[in-house]
């Protein structure tokens, strides 16, 4: 596609529900990032994939977390059991390839307001 | 602990005029930085970046420079335009191999027409 996209835009839901991100990458992409940003604070790095490989989660917070990329092309993020300190936007991002030269193309993100 | 620190969260500055944007950081390993602009209700877009053989990069009305030995970047545009509007995100990365961003907290910037 023209540029990554993510959806729903923003989701609103209760205590304790489970709920599942999509993002669509730009379709040239090997390389997906998720990331949280929490207001007034900038992305935090939450893991990635290389095609559908998953070499890094160390920076999903807990095992409430969980990635997935099968095809190697659009990813899930689910959060299970969400608490309200899960409010956040969720951004991905693709590149080209991984490494730090590849240029990070982010998405308009997900916003998770958990009540 | 912020590994990449972004004092300012907010800048005015008077169109034509230039804005000054800054960035420090803490580990000694980083050795790619980047600049970030976000758009209200869009994700973050790449403005410019520099790696640590440098200490000056320029594009256009944009240039970064790196103190290496202050662990400080910095983001100047000039001139300013009321379209500069934004906030600005520092990021750092180790470039062998890896691939993290570690961002800042953002700096808004507003252009005043």
């Amino acid at each position: 596609g023209a540029g990554v996209s993510q959806s729903p835009r923003y989701k609103v839901t209760k205590r304790g529900q489970d709920v599942t991100l999509r993002c669509d990458p730009i379709s040239s992409h090997a390389t997906l990032y998720w990331y949280q940003q929490a207001l007034g604070q900038g992305p935090e790095f939450l893991t990635y994939f290389n095609y559908e490989a998953q070499p890094d989660k160390s920076g999903l917070p807990s095992d409430r977390f969980s990635a997935e990329r099968p095809e190697g092309s659009i990813s899930t993020l689910t959060i299970q059991r969400t608490e309200q300190r899960d409010s956040a936007m969720y951004r991905c991002a693709s590149s080209l390839g991984s490494g730090a030269y590849n240029e990070q193309f982010f998405g308009p993100g997900t916003r998770l307001t958990v009540l | 602990d912020q590994q990449v620190k972004q004092n300012s969260p907010s800048l005015s500055v008077q169109e034509g005029r230039i804005s000054i944007l800054n960035c420090d950081y803490t580990n000694s390993m980083f050795d790619y930085f980047l600049w970030y602009k976000k758009y209200p209700a869009e994700g973050p877009t790449f403005l410019i970046s520099i790696s640590s053989i440098k200490d000056k990069n320029e594009d256009g009305r944009f240039t970064v420079f790196l103190n290496k030995s202050a662990k400080h970047l910095s983001l100047h545009i000039v001139p300013s335009q009321p379209g500069d509007s934004a906030v600005y995100f520092c990021a750092a990365s180790e470039s062998s191999g890896t691939y993290k961003y570690i961002f800042g907290t953002g700096t808004r910037l507003k252009v005043l027409a």
